[in-house]
């Protein structure tokens, strides 16, 4: 059975950095892209992330490149997303999703996280 | 405003066939393999379809298609359990990034 389990969420005061994790089981994580999708309050679901299946393909949304770092232990069947310099506006639910094959740039995926909740404020 | 465009909300009753729909350009949808995905009650989300591929566990009568540069979920045989938003995905040429759709609430009655 596939599952994704995501850490690292947390109240965190504009400006500050938090780190994300997602803990992979049920498949052969260094076969397949991985992404981070979020969703803010009340909001529709939008991508943050994704990283091929060797690390070689890396893609960010525009609202947060330079800001934030995705990247990938397939030694632990781990992912991870460094978020620097936090805004209001990265306040969400944050999912870990599996993508469909090697490369994140087929844009659909198959399994989701349960999330983890990063709340910005001061 | 979303990449690909759903309809706000659908509604069906119990037995009904509903088809939702997800509206793109050559870009994404008209080049791409689409996903679609189910969020029941603001919960994690479920992915229902992807490609012509039905995920393991999901019902039969869910089934997708596309046509062009739209993408469909049609649901035979309208459960209550099948109330919740549901959302498309694809890659974007233009964009070098997966987009969604606004999501599509679907209401059985």
């Amino acid at each position: 059975e596939v599952q994704l389990v995501e850490s690292g969420g947390g109240l965190v005061q504009p400006g500050r950095s938090l780190r994300l994790s997602c803990a992979a089981s049920g498949f052969t994580f260094d076969d397949y892209a991985m992404h981070w999708v979020r969703q803010a309050p009340g909001k529709g679901l939008e991508w943050v992330s994704g990283i091929s299946w060797n690390s070689g393909s890396i893609g960010y949304a525009d609202s947060v490149k330079g800001r934030f770092t995705i990247s990938r232990d397939n030694a632990k069947n781990s992912l991870y997303l460094q978020m620097n310099s936090l805004r209001a506006e990265d306040m969400a639910l944050y999912y870990c999703a599996k993508g469909v094959g090697y490369d994140y740039v087929w844009g659909t995926f198959d399994y989701w996280g349960q999330g983890t909740l990063v709340t910005v404020s001061s | 405003q979303s990449a690909l465009t759903q309809e706000a909300s659908v509604s069906g009753t119990v037995g009904q066939k509903v088809t939702l729909s997800c509206t793109g350009n050559s870009n994404n949808i008209g080049s791409y393999a689409v996903g679609w995905y189910q969020q029941i009650s603001h919960g994690a989300p479920k992915t229902v379809m992807f490609g012509n591929s039905l995920p393991s566990g999901i019902p039969d009568r869910f089934s997708g298609s596309k046509s062009g540069t739209t993408a469909s979920l049609t649901i035979s045989g309208l459960q209550p359990e099948d109330e919740a938003d549901y959302y498309c995905s694809t890659w974007d040429y233009s964009l070098s990034a997966p987009v969604f759709g606004g999501g599509t609430k679907l209401t059985v009655l």
